[in-house]
């Protein structure tokens, strides 16, 4: 069975500081990869994701993620936060080739930005 | 907004009470899915509907009964709740076929059970 793992509940960081947030996933099989952030009251929204190509992938507001396959890893990067960025991201994969496409999610960081 | 509206935004309940979680997309999408968010938690898979049929249920208590009468509209439909289904309970949508499209959400329910 796939699972998707972020170790980390909460980030705090500075703004204009750099970060990274961990997920791992756990395939056998070729697996798609996304990135989604919650805002406060608010659901979920993409922010970016990989589904071939290019093992790095970028999003409109600055944050990045690069596809590992021999770590199994997706890791969220972002060279300099912003207060706006705090909220909540979660990591989520997809098995292809189902009946339906699941998104299998993992339990979230906590992105906490300082001023 | 994303395309998927769902009402209530908040719902406080009693235990015996019967009530109904509405979602609507206009996305023009073919599945929708129910999930759970509970804190510390997963978010959880519920159920799934593709073109009307229910292609998915993850072992999810009968007090929770979906329907879905068309590709535009998902319901839950709520009775004998206990306190442990309190939740934010978010419906999602997507274009499903193979080679697949992102998923999008609504901005949730959020259900007490009191």
């Amino acid at each position: 069975a796939q699972s998707v793992t972020q170790l980390d509940s909460q980030v705090p960081v500075f703004e204009e500081a750099p970060v990274e947030l961990r997920c791992n996933y756990s395939s056998s099989v070729s697996v798609y990869l996304f990135w989604y952030v919650q805002y406060p009251n608010q659901g979920l929204q993409l922010l970016l994701k990989y589904l071939s190509g290019s093992t790095l992938v970028e999003s409109i507001n600055g944050f990045e993620a690069e596809f590992n396959k021999s770590q199994t890893s997706f890791h969220l990067r972002k060279p300099s936060v912003h207060i706006s960025d705090t909220a909540e991201y979660f990591c989520a994969v997809i098995l292809p080739g189902g009946a339906t496409n699941k998104l299998i999610f993992g339990t979230g960081t906590l992105l906490a930005v300082q001023p | 907004e994303t395309g998927v509206t769902q009402t209530p935004r908040h719902l406080v309940m009693g235990m015996t009470n019967k009530k109904s979680l509405k979602c609507e997309q206009h996305l023009g999408h073919n599945a929708m899915y129910w999930y759970k968010q509970s804190a510390k938690k997963p978010l959880e898979l519920m159920f799934v509907y593709n073109f009307k049929e229910q292609t998915e249920n993850n072992s999810v208590p009968s007090r929770f009964s979906p329907e879905c009468p068309n590709s535009s509209h998902l319901f839950l439909h709520l009775h004998t709740l206990q306190p442990e289904d309190s939740a934010l309970y978010l419906c999602a949508s997507s274009q499903d076929r193979r080679g697949l499209t992102e998923a999008f959400f609504g901005q949730g329910t959020r259900l007490t059970v009191v």
